[in-house]
């Protein structure tokens, strides 16, 4: 596609309830970041994948967040057992492989705003 | 490790006056330098980058000079309009490897006609 899309744009949970969030990066990116903002805050690298290998996920908060791009294109993360600090948007970014010109150039997604009550 | 300190906002203006928004990093060896802009209810968007040090960044009537002796990339625009008004946010990353950019926080800037 022409640009990095991510569903759902607002996601409203309770508190112990699992979410899952989409992210469709742009065709040909291999590369796939996920970055959680919180409010006022700038966003925090959460974990990055090559095609379908992830590769880092060292900003993983807990072993609540998990994530997976099983065919190296569509990414999901999901969180299980939602509470309230894991209220934030949601950013998903992609950029071309390592090796190639503007590899170090994220393009990022509008995000998912997840609200946990 | 890496961090990144921009100045805390909100930056208010008039139009047309002329805007600094600081930044200074941490890293270690020489990342490369970004400046993003996150428009109300938008994705952040690439405004300027710069690779190494001396390089000066340039987008839309803003710019930023890379300075390696004083860890800084201050954000400069000499005429603000209204549309101008959203939240920069100064970032770098590691110039080896995958691209795990690391931001500051982020200035929000409102201009009034």
């Amino acid at each position: 596609g022409a640009g990095v899309s991510q569903s759902p744009r607002y996601k409203v949970a309770k508190r112990g309830q699992d979410v899952a969030l989409r992210c469709d990066p742009i065709s040909g990116h291999v590369s796939l970041f996920w970055y959680q903002q919180a409010l006022g805050q700038g966003p925090e690298f959460l974990t990055y994948f090559q095609n379908e290998a992830q590769l880092d996920k060292s900003g993983l908060p807990s072993d609540r967040f998990f994530a997976e791009r099983p065919e190296g294109s569509v990414s999901t993360l999901k969180i299980q057992r939602t509470q309230q600090e894991d209220s934030a948007v949601y950013l998903c970014a992609s950029s071309p492989p390592p090796q190639e010109a503007g590899a170090n150039v994220l393009t990022f997604g509008a995000g998912s705003r997840l609200t946990v009550l | 490790g890496n961090s990144v300190t921009q100045m805390e906002g909100p930056v208010t203006l008039s139009e047309e006056a002329f805007l600094t928004i600081n930044c200074t990093y941490t890293a270690t060896g020489y990342p490369s330098l970004f400046w993003y802009v996150q428009y109300p209810g938008e994705g952040l968007q690439l405004l300027l980058k710069a690779t190494k040090a001396d390089d000066k960044g340039s987008n839309k009537g803003f710019e930023a000079t890379y300075r390696k002796e004083t860890t800084s990339f201050h954000l400069e625009k000499g005429s603000v309009q209204v549309s101008d008004s959203a939240v920069y946010f100064c970032a770098l990353v590691r110039n080896s490897g995958y691209s795990t950019l690391t931001f500051g926080k982020g200035t929000m800037l409102l201009v009034s006609p």
